[in-house]
């Protein structure tokens, strides 16, 4: 079983829809989640924490759920500007303080 | 706004030739990381660094690749003997103490051809 596992995609939505991704995850010792946007041959980049009791920043909600070692980001209102690859990342228990990284997913939000 | 910096951002080298990454963490962050992703693939795991020494390192992160920090700010990642499967982007990331904001800001990357 993968570290960390999501659904490639695409997901092609138009503008204005709500989009849900998932990502699943294997180390129950799993310490700390978050979700990193990558934009086509751009570096990651930190989109939000995911928190146990669940966080949001404007369009974007984060959850995590320990038992099922799952966890989502909930788009609203999705833009043109929110076309770019997901990342669902996990740091581990352990030295290292080492992120692993999903496959990402993409998403593409159209006129 | 604190950024890691990453020098060069494009870096052609032949097959069998050493190539030294190097990158700038975040000033006050404790924990250093490289990380590869080959065109179209996932963002792999390299090496992770933390108080002057490696902490983890992957099963891609064989003898061929070091890393040094030689002073208070560079973080380098040295290939010894580059092969065509090395090119990828490189990206050098830092993160703060565990417990204490361990989001990772990465840099722009090195884009590394092997011809």
């Amino acid at each position: 079983r993968k570290e960390v596992e999501q659904d490639p995609g695409p997901f092609n939505v138009p503008e204005g829809a709500t989009v849900a991704f998932n990502c699943t995850y294997s180390n129950s010792a799993s310490q700390s989640f978050f979700w990193y946007r990558q934009d086509c041959r751009k570096e990651p980049k930190l989109l939000m924490s995911v928190y146990s009791s669940g966080n949001e920043d404007g369009r974007f909600t984060a959850q995590l759920n320990r038992a099922s070692q799952y966890i989502s980001l909930l788009i609203r209102d999705s833009k043109l500007s929110d076309s770019a690859t997901y990342l669902c990342v996990v740091i581990d228990t352990g030295g290292g303080n080492k992120l692993t990284f999903g496959t990402g997913t993409q998403l593409k939000v159209e006129l | 706004e604190p950024e890691v910096t990453q020098t060069p951002s494009h870096q052609v080298t032949q097959m069998g030739q050493e190539v030294i990454l190097r990158c700038v963490p975040i000033s006050n962050h404790l924990y250093f990381y490289w990380y590869r992703q080959i065109l179209g693939q996932k963002v792999e795991f390299l090496v992770s660094f933390y108080n002057n020494e490696i902490s983890e390192k992957s099963e891609i992160f064989d003898d061929q690749f070091s890393v040094e920090r030689p002073d208070g700010s560079n973080f380098t990642l040295k290939i010894r003997s580059t092969k065509l499967e090395d090119s990828a982007m490189y990206f050098c990331a830092s993160s703060g103490p565990v417990g204490e904001g361990t989001e990772a800001f990465f840099g722009q990357g090195t884009r590394l051809t092997v011809v």
